[in-house]
Formats: C-alpha cells, sequence, structure tokens
C-alpha cells in the first residue's frame, strides 16, 4: 500500500547535536511538507517542497533545514540552532494541483535530554 | 492572514448521541478544507476533504459542510462510538500567498460508554 514513513519513531537529542528525521514517500507526490506540533499550538509549518531541488520556508523555519535530491525523500535536519526543538514532528505530502488532499505520515517524537 | 478556529476545544457525550464540531476561517480563499482524525501520539488520518465547488461530503457516519462564503464548516457525527474519542482537526488549503494548509487547535472528543 502507498503511503508515506517516518522514522525513526522516538529520537532523543543531546544539546548541541544535530539530528536528521526522515520522510519517505511512495505516493509519487510532487510535494512534500514538515509541520511541527506542540501541545496547545497545533500543527505549524516548517517547510515545504514543491518539486525536487527546490524547497520553501514555513513559518517556523528558523533552526531547521531541508533537502529534496529524490521526489521520494524529504528529510528534515533538526540543528543546534533550535533552541525548543522537543515536539511531534508530521511529514505530509499531497500531488500537484490545488484541489487534492493531503496525506500524513505516523510522525517522529524529538526529545532534548 | 489565514486564521483556522475550531470550537469547542473539547467535548464530552455519552455514546450514541450526534454532534457537531465547527470550524471557522477568515478567507475564503481557498481550495479545499479537510477534516483529520488524530489518536494520542499518533499521526494524521484523513477523514473528508471537501473541495471549494463542494457544499458537502460523506463517508459513513460522517458528513462535512462547507459554506466558503461565511468562512464555516461543520463534522457531524452520528450516532457516537467510544471509539470515535479523538482529537479532531480543521485544515484548510489556502490560495493566497503560497499554496499551504492551515490548521486549527482541534477539537478533543470523548465519548462514554
Amino acid at each position: 500500500d502507498g503511503g508515506i514513513t517516518q522514522s525513526p519513531k522516538y529520537l532523543f537529542r543531546k544539546e548541541g547535536q544535530n539530528v536528521t528525521l526522515s520522510c519517505e514517500q511512495n505516493l509519487n507526490h510532487d510535494a512534500m511538507y514538515w509541520y511541527r506540533q506542540d501541545p496547545g499550538q497545533g500543527l505549524r509549518l516548517i517547510y515545504y517542497s514543491q518539486i525536487v531541488n527546490d524547497f520553501q520556508k514555513g513559518d517556523i523555519a528558523e533552526g531547521y533545514s531541508v533537502s529534496r535530491e529524490k521526489k521520494e525523500s524529504f528529510p528534515l535536519t533538526v540543528t543546534s540552532a533550535q533552541k525548543n526543538p522537543t515536539a511531534f514532528y508530521l511529514c505530509a505530502s499531497k500531488p500537484t494541483g490545488g484541489f487534492s488532499g493531503y496525506t500524513f505520515g505516523s510522525g517522529t517524537r524529538l526529545t532534548v535530554v | 492572514k489565514q486564521e483556522v478556529t475550531q470550537i469547542p476545544a473539547a467535548l464530552s457525550v455519552p455514546e450514541g448521541e450526534n454532534l457537531v464540531l465547527n470550524c471557522s476561517f477568515t478567507d475564503s480563499a481557498i481550495y479545499n478544507l479537510q477534516w483529520f482524525r488524530q489518536d494520542p501520539g499518533k499521526g494524521l488520518t484523513s477523514l473528508l476533504l471537501i473541495q471549494s465547488s463542494q457544499r458537502e461530503q460523506t463517508s459513513g457516519r460522517l458528513n462535512a459542510s462547507l459554506d466558503k462564503s461565511s468562512g464555516r464548516s461543520t463534522l457531524y457525527i452520528a450516532a457516537s462510538q467510544p471509539g470515535d474519542s479523538a482529537t479532531y482537526l480543521c485544515a484548510v488549503d489556502k490560495v493566497r500567498e503560497g499554496q499551504k494548509l492551515v490548521f486549527g487547535q482541534g477539537t478533543r472528543l470523548t465519548i462514554n460508554p
């Protein structure tokens, strides 16, 4: 079955470390997105990519970086510049075109230790 | 700037009741409105997608309506069951300033046996 795979499910980061969250999709979707979810704040957009080798900042991009070298993959790196990285991270994808819905992965919970 | 509001923030009802969740948005320039379900610690499951030209969509015991001119959507759940307990998220796929999904903060629903 087609879908989005996020790994790992749980991730622990030490102070000053960079960590990378994986997002892979086999839906043949062109656009991919990263969201952050904090209790009481809803989902906020970090980065998105509508085509390979191109991506744009979302509302809270500071302290994060992404790459889009393959259509299927959109990894998110949480850098040491992100001062409060503990959160639930969700990856999504959608086909090109305005009227299609979004598909989400199962999420990665990142905790600073 | 598109803003999405969901009321109520939490709802607890006995099993078997019909219930309505509300969603409002400030900018009517949208492609779609999508309702999601989220179980604790899990990703988002798409329930219903309403395109901007549509008025409602139905899936089983769920019915979602869209009034784009007034910036409102409702999710109607018939004959509620304990398994319906989850957080329900409303999101609009906005047109202006780049196509992006903007979320409300969700309604946490508890169905009591």
